[in-house]
């Protein structure tokens, strides 16, 4: 079975600071995406990739970034948290064209903002 | 831009009584969505419940069906008789063909059977 591995599960961060989330598949997918889950907002888009060394951005993407140095690893960054970026977050891989195409998603990061 | 309304934020339902979930969708970009359901279990990550590519067919997995309607732009979640292990948050989601960016999600819908 697909594996889609985040880290850390839970992390407590400065405003100010700089936060990184971590997600790692084993899938052998191409496509790997973060969300962020809010309460009355279900899941949101931030930025996703193709592939090694590309990334998009998503319909939230301000205040993120995002890098994919490999197939296998694509990291969200705060470059200067906030708490309204205190949220639920999910990482997610899928395979373009396949013929049983679905999402992968990791167990989620929740982030809090102080 | 693409939608997805889920109007029943939690469902509280008994075992063994029926459960239907409702969800409609909106799109202005994507000609012919791919409509999914995803269900996350209590200390388990979101996965994929059941899928639907063409409208006017039908979508089953573990006891639940959808089905897609075009007319009416909706994708219910039906279950004739639901057990306690189905507790759980239901998403109902959209795409592209290959959803290369991203799907669009439903608030989701907690549902609590009980025994």
């Amino acid at each position: 079975e697909a594996a889609v591995t985040q880290s850390p599960r839970n992390k407590v961060a400065v405003t100010g600071g700089k936060v990184t989330l971590s997600c790692n598949q084993t899938n052998n997918h191409n496509n790997m995406y973060w969300y962020r889950q809010d309460t009355g907002h279900g899941l949101r888009l931030i930025h996703y990739s193709y592939g090694a060394g590309s990334t998009e951005k998503g319909d939230i993407p301000d205040g993120y970034k995002a890098s994919r140095p490999s197939q296998e690893n694509f990291s969200l960054i705060l470059e200067l948290a906030t708490p309204s970026q205190t949220s639920v977050y999910f990482c997610a891989s899928g395979d373009r064209g396949a013929l049983n195409e679905r999402l992968f998603f990791g167990h989620g990061t929740k982030l809090s903002v102080l | 831009g693409d939608s997805v309304t889920q109007t029943e934020g939690q469902v509280t339902v008994s075992e063994s009584k029926s459960l239907i979930i409702n969800c409609t969708y909106s799109t202005t970009s994507i000609a012919y969505p791919n409509l999914f359901w995803y269900v996350r279990y209590p200390g388990e990550g979101l996965q994929l419940l059941l899928k639907v590519i063409t409208a006017g067919q039908k979508g089953s997995s573990r006891g639940f069906e959808a089905t897609y309607n075009k007319e009416t732009t909706s994708f219910h979640l039906q279950k004739a008789s639901v057990q306690e292990s189905d507790s759980a948050v239901y998403y109902c989601a959209l795409g592209e063909n290959n959803y290369a960016q991203g799907l669009t999600f439903g608030l989701g819908t907690r549902v609590s059977v009980f025994p």
